[in-house]
C-alpha cells in the first residue's frame, strides 16, 4: 500500500518555464512534508518542507503548496534551470515520528535548454 | 560543516555473507537514520537511532540491524545476505527535532 504517490515518473520542461511536480498521500496522520532532489550517485538533498498548519511555503525559486483536504502537495520551480534536472522525491511523516519518512517513488525532471 | 559521510561507497558481497556499513553524521547531530533504496521498492526506512538507542524500526527482517556509538557515529549490519539486499543504503542525520534529514551519498551494495 503506497501511502505517498508521485504519479508522474517523468516531466520535461523548457528552461525558464515553470515546473510543477505533484504528490498525493493517503495517510491522514501525515503532518510534515518535504521535497528532496537527487542526482545520480549522490544522496537526496533537502529542498523545502511544509507543515500541515500551512498551505504554502516559499524558498527562492521553490514553492510548496499543501492541500490537506485533497491530500495533495505540489512543488513549483520558477524559473526552471537545466541544473534542476534530477529526480525529485516527496516525503511525509506523522507528528513525532522522528526520522521515519515515507517517500514517494520520485519524478525525473528534465529541463531542456 | 562536513556533511554525512558513509563508507565504503561501493561493496560487493556474496550471498550468505554479512556486511557492515558505516555512517558519520553531521557534527552535532545526534539522530541518525538508515534507508534502503531499490528500483522496485523505492526509498524505505530501515531504522533510527538517537543517543545510542533505537527509536524506530521499519518493516525489515531481523537480518538488518544497527547501532549507534557515543560519538553519534552509526553502523548497520546485514547478515546472511540475499540477492534482494542489493541496494543503495543511505544514512541521514538530523539536528533538532522537526528539522529536515540530511543524507549522505550512500553505500552501493551488490550481492552476487
Amino acid at each position: 500500500d503506497q501511502q505517498v504517490k508521485q504519479n508522474s515518473p517523468s516531466l520535461s520542461v523548457q528552461e525558464g518555464r515553470i515546473s510543477i511536480l505533484n504528490c498525493d498521500y493517503t495517510n491522514s496522520m501525515f503532518d510534515y512534508f518535504l521535497w528532496y532532489k537527487k542526482y545520480p550517485a549522490e544522496g537526496p538533498t533537502f529542498l523545502i518542507s511544509i507543515s500541515s498548519i500551512k498551505d504554502k511555503n516559499e524558498d527562492g525559486r521553490f514553492t510548496v503548496f499543501l492541500n490537506k483536504s485533497a491530500k495533495h502537495l505540489s512543488l513549483h520551480i520558477v524559473p526552471s534551470q537545466p541544473g534542476d534536472s534530477a529526480v525529485y522525491f516527496c516525503a511525509a511523516s506523522p507528528r513525532d515520528a522522528g526520522n521515519m519518512l515515507t517517500f514517494g517513488g520520485g519524478t525525473r525532471l528534465m529541463v531542456k535548454p | 560543516k562536513a556533511g554525512v559521510t558513509q563508507t565504503p561507497r561501493y561493496l560487493i558481497k556474496t550471498r550468505g555473507q554479512q556486511v557492515t556499513l558505516s555512517c558519520s553524521p553531521i557534527s552535532g547531530h545526534r539522530s541518525v537514520s538508515w534507508y534502503q533504496q531499490t528500483p522496485g521498492q523505492g526509498l524505505q526506512f530501515l531504522f533510527e537511532y538517537f543517543s545510542e538507542t533505537q527509536r524506530n524500526k521499519g518493516n525489515f527482517p531481523g537480518r538488518f540491524s544497527g547501532r549507534q556509538f557515543s560519538n553519534s557515529r552509526s553502523e548497520m549490519n546485514v547478515s546472511t545476505l540475499e540477492l534482494g539486499d542489493s541496494a543503495l543504503y543511505l544514512c541521514a542525520s538530523r539536528g533538532r527535532e522537526n528539522s529536515p534529514l540530511h543524507f549522505g551519498n550512500g553505500t552501493r551494495l551488490t550481492v552476487t
